[in-house]
Parts: C-alpha cells; sequence; structure tokens
C-alpha cells in the first residue's frame, strides 16, 4: 500500500495563478484532511470531508476551496494564489472509527 | 472549545538521558490524545495515542506517554534518547462528545533535539 500520496511535493507560483492539489489514499478510509505548516504555527486545518459526499470548513479555510472526487481523492484549489499561502500543505486520512490520522508526504508551496 | 497546549517550543537532551515532551489539553467531556512525530521533509507519523484504559500508552520506537486527568497532561518520555529520536513532536486531542469524525487540534508542536 502506498498509503497517502501528494502531488506535486515542490510547486512555485506567481502570485494571482491557480492550481490543485491532489490527494490520494488506497487504505479505503472514509475522511480526508488538508492541512498547511507554517514555522511557529504547527498545523492549522484548512478543509475537511468527514465522508465521502461531505466537506466542512477549517481554521484557515479562506483563499481555498476543496474537491471530495470520489472516496480515495481529496484535491486543494488555490484560485488565486498570495505569498501568505506561501506554506507546506499536508493531506491526511482517518477511518470512521478510528481518529488517528495518517499523512502525505507534503508539498512545498512557494508563492512570489 | 477543544484545544491543546505544548508549552516548550524546544527541548533539549543529552543521548541516553531520559526525555519529556509536555502536553496540555482542554477539552470538554473525557479526550482522545494523540502523540506524532515529524522528520525533517517528511509527513507526521502517529507514535500513540490514549482512547481510554490504562493511564501509560506505551507507543512505537520506545515512547510512552501518562495520561493525567487531573493535571489535563498527556506528557510523552522515553527512558533513554537516542540522536534519531530528533524530531518535531506534535500533540493532538478530539473532545469526543462532537458528533460526527470531526478532525484533531493539533498543538505548535515541540522540537527535540538530541545530542550525542
Amino acid at each position: 500500500n502506498a498509503g497517502v500520496t501528494q502531488t506535486p511535493k515542490f510547486q512555485v507560483l506567481k502570485t494571482g495563478q491557480s492550481m490543485t492539489l491532489q490527494c490520494a489514499q488506497d487504505m479505503n478510509h472514509n475522511s480526508m484532511y488538508w492541512y498547511r505548516q507554517d514555522p511557529g504555527m504547527g498545523l492549522r486545518l484548512i478543509y475537511y470531508s468527514a465522508s465521502e459526499g461531505t466537506t466542512d470548513k477549517g481554521e484557515v479555510p479562506n483563499g481555498y476551496n476543496v474537491s471530495r472526487l470520489n472516496k480515495r481523492e481529496f484535491s486543494l484549489r488555490l484560485e488565486s494564489a498570495a505569498p501568505s499561502q506561501t506554506s507546506v500543505y499536508f493531506c491526511a486520512s482517518s477511518r470512521l472509527d478510528s481518529y488517528e490520522q495518517y499523512f502525505g508526504p507534503g508539498t512545498r508551496l512557494t508563492v512570489t | 472549545a477543544q484545544s491543546v497546549a505544548q508549552p516548550e517550543d524546544q527541548v533539549n537532551v543529552a543521548e541516553g538521558n531520559p526525555l519529556t515532551v509536555k502536553c496540555t489539553y482542554s477539552v470538554s467531556g473525557n479526550p482522545y490524545l494523540f502523540w506524532y512525530v515529524q522528520y525533517p521533509n517528511r509527513g507526521l507519523q502517529f507514535l500513540l495515542k490514549y482512547i481510554t484504559g490504562d493511564n501509560l500508552v506505551k507507543g512505537s520506537y520506545g515512547f510512552e506517554a501518562e495520561f493525567n486527568k487531573s493535571q489535563t497532561s498527556f506528557h510523552l518520555k522515553k527512558p533513554s534518547a537516542l540522536v534519531s529520536d530528533s524530531a518535531l513532536y506534535f500533540c493532538a486531542v478530539r473532545d469526543p462528545l462532537h458528533s460526527g469524525n470531526t478532525p484533531l487540534v493539533f498543538g505548535k508542536g515541540t522540537r527535540l533535539s538530541v545530542i550525542a
């Protein structure tokens, strides 16, 4: 099993450009999450999907949209990137009856 | 609201000495508590969890954590530190009174540095 995979690993964008971060899991998990990690801020939840067909905002949703494409895939879209969105983005997944989350390797995004 | 605090940004310990990384929490019910570790340029890896039962929980790589309800703490411990334990450690909590599969709330992280 690959676990949780994320693409791309690195990305540089100019202010105003758009992009989609992809996440997929092969563990048959119901719930998926997007976090951003910034120095001194820990992990902050952007959006999550408790189950296929549902999405909810987290702590810092502004400037982002998400799509739960199917049970395996959960994408994060930046419509108009801003320098404040420079961060490392992590996707995670978990079973419905277990709150232990499994994390992907991350996407390092720089917005200039 | 649920929250978790890691009061130390950095912990330094000599190799072979015991280590402790502190975590305190705030929830309205009995908490579910977790520790994760992050090595450089990697995602977070699960170390251990407390859901119910024995207050001393054993996890991966020789780590353990003690749930203390009266002090609302869940400190991570290891009897003898290794240089390879150097990493960023996150404590996380979930309040089981929340319905549905709401996410974990993470602390800001504590950087552990083990010196040879």
